[in-house]
């Protein structure tokens, strides 16, 4: 099993519906992020989180909001899914203060129509 | 700020050829470290190599070589003998004090048989 997990992996959706992404991680790291993949752009991150208590914005947070239930798990929800959030969304963990490099999920592929 | 810049978006080789990906970064921090991430076709992104702001030593892997100076801001990307398995995208990232982890827009490789 993947020590990163993200579902849906696929999701078509269409515009105003509410979406939500998990992630979830056996690593026992205590950091995780969410970024946004378009092509062109590379990573864009939307949100960090050092732990359950603490959640910091990234460079792209508007538009959805997220939500850190256990050190396991890190939420992304987009509450009026649009168009242009249609992309490919990656979680990923860290370990450690500064040393510890990502570790991905393997991506969710999100369609808004 | 932060910033990771790889100005060349697409680069084509013909098989054999060695190739360097340039990747400049921006930020006021003096501790941080610097990453090189691989996206192949299959979409997964796979770690390569971690670089702290106080190790200038350049390191080979195999037919991977990476050069760090810190003087130009520099965190170069070489593959010697380039191979059809090493056409992907490539990402260059800065992890801050923070641990807030931005990343470069990518330069997709493309090695030609």
């Amino acid at each position: 099993d993947a020590d990163v997990t993200q579902t849906p992996r696929n999701r078509i959706t269409k515009t105003g519906k509410r979406i939500m992404l998990e992630c979830s991680q056996t690593k026992g790291h205590d950091r995780m992020y969410w970024y946004r993949q378009d092509p062109g752009l590379g990573l864009q991150l939307i949100y960090y989180s050092f732990d359950v208590k603490d959640i910091n914005k990234g460079e792209i947070s508007d538009g959805y909001s997220v939500s850190r239930q256990a050190q396991a798990k890190f939420s992304l929800s987009l509450e009026s899914a649009i168009p242009n959030q249609t992309a490919l969304y990656f979680c990923a963990t860290s370990a450690g203060k500064n040393t510890g490099e990502l570790f991905f999920g393997e991506g969710s592929r999100l369609t808004v129509l | 700020a932060q910033k990771v810049t790889q100005a060349q978006t697409e680069i084509s080789v013909v098989e054999k050829e060695d190739v360097t990906l340039d990747c400049v970064y921006e930020t006021r921090d003096t501790t941080y470290y610097l990453f090189w991430y691989k996206q192949p076709p299959s979409g997964e992104l796979v770690f390569l190599i971690r670089r702290n702001s106080f190790d200038e030593q350049n390191e080979i892997s195999g037919r991977y070589s990476w050069n760090f100076q810190k003087s130009t801001s520099s965190f170069n990307f070489t593959i010697t003998a380039s191979q059809v398995v090493d056409s992907a995208v490539y990402f260059c990232a800065l992890k801050t004090s923070y641990d807030k982890v931005i990343f470069g827009p990518g330069t997709s490789l493309s090695v030609i048989p």
